[in-house]
């Protein structure tokens, strides 16, 4: 059974930084691109972030393009992001989601069950 | 980008009837669309890719159809665990983007 576990959410203040992790189990990890999706409070979901099987290509949103890094640690199983200048609008929960393929044309499935990062002051 | 709408924003359907949820992308995403279940609380879930293939374990009242930019989902007799929000995404380029959702709810 694939499994998703996010973790690293956590309240900050504007500007400060943050790194989720996202472990996985369950399949070939290496062989599947991986994605981060974000939900803000009563929201709709916002595709943030994909990395390619091999970490060698990757996608940002404009919005989190130049403050978040995706990466991915294939000896471990494990995908992360770094958020980095996080402001009010980035409160959200955010998901982690397995490709169908290692980069293109990839539905996300399954996902995992999310992790909260409040923004504030 | 390409934009995905919704529509409508919210469905009020008895159950046993059947729904049908519209979803349409600004530009041409081939058959490179997926519909996701979510309900409160809960992670979105895959129900449907490839505008038409239904995911490992949806049942067969799910159908999707379209390509290009218009696509529907259809549901042929609600079952009170359908009623639930159901967005489409298109995975045909970057960034991936969902529409805004559609809001099923019982009549």
């Amino acid at each position: 059974e694939v499994q998703l576990l996010e973790s690293g959410g956590g309240l900050v203040q504007p500007g400060e930084s943050l790194r989720l992790s996202c472990a996985a189990s369950g399949f070939t990890f290496s062989s599947y691109a991986l994605n981060w999706v974000r939900q803000a409070p009563g929201r709709g979901l916002e595709w943030v972030s994909g990395i390619s099987g091999s970490g060698g290509s990757t996608h940002y949103a404009d919005s989190v393009k130049g403050r978040f890094t995706i990466s991915r640690d294939n000896s471990k199983n494990t995908l992360y992001l770094q958020l980095n200048t996080l402001r009010a609008e980035d409160t959200a929960v955010y998901y982690c989601a397995k490709g169908s393929t290692s980069w293109y044309d990839n539905w996300f499935d399954p996902w995992g069950q999310g992790t909260l990062v409040t923004v504030s002051s | 980008e390409i934009v995905m709408t919704q529509s409508p924003a919210t469905l009020s359907v008895s159950p046993g009837e059947r729904a049908t949820l519209s979803c349409r992308a600004s530009q041409s995403v081939s058959s490179n669309l997926a519909w996701y279940q979510q309900k409160p609380g809960q992670a979105p879930r895959l129900f449907i890719y490839g505008a038409s293939t239904r995911a490992t374990g949806i049942p067969a009242r799910f159908s999707g159809s379209g390509s290009g930019t218009e696509f529907t989902l259809t549901i042929s007799s609600l079952q009170s665990e359908d009623f639930a929000v159901y967005y489409c995404q298109q995975y045909d380029s970057w960034p991936y983007t969902f529409g805004q959702g559609t809001k099923l709810e019982i009549k």
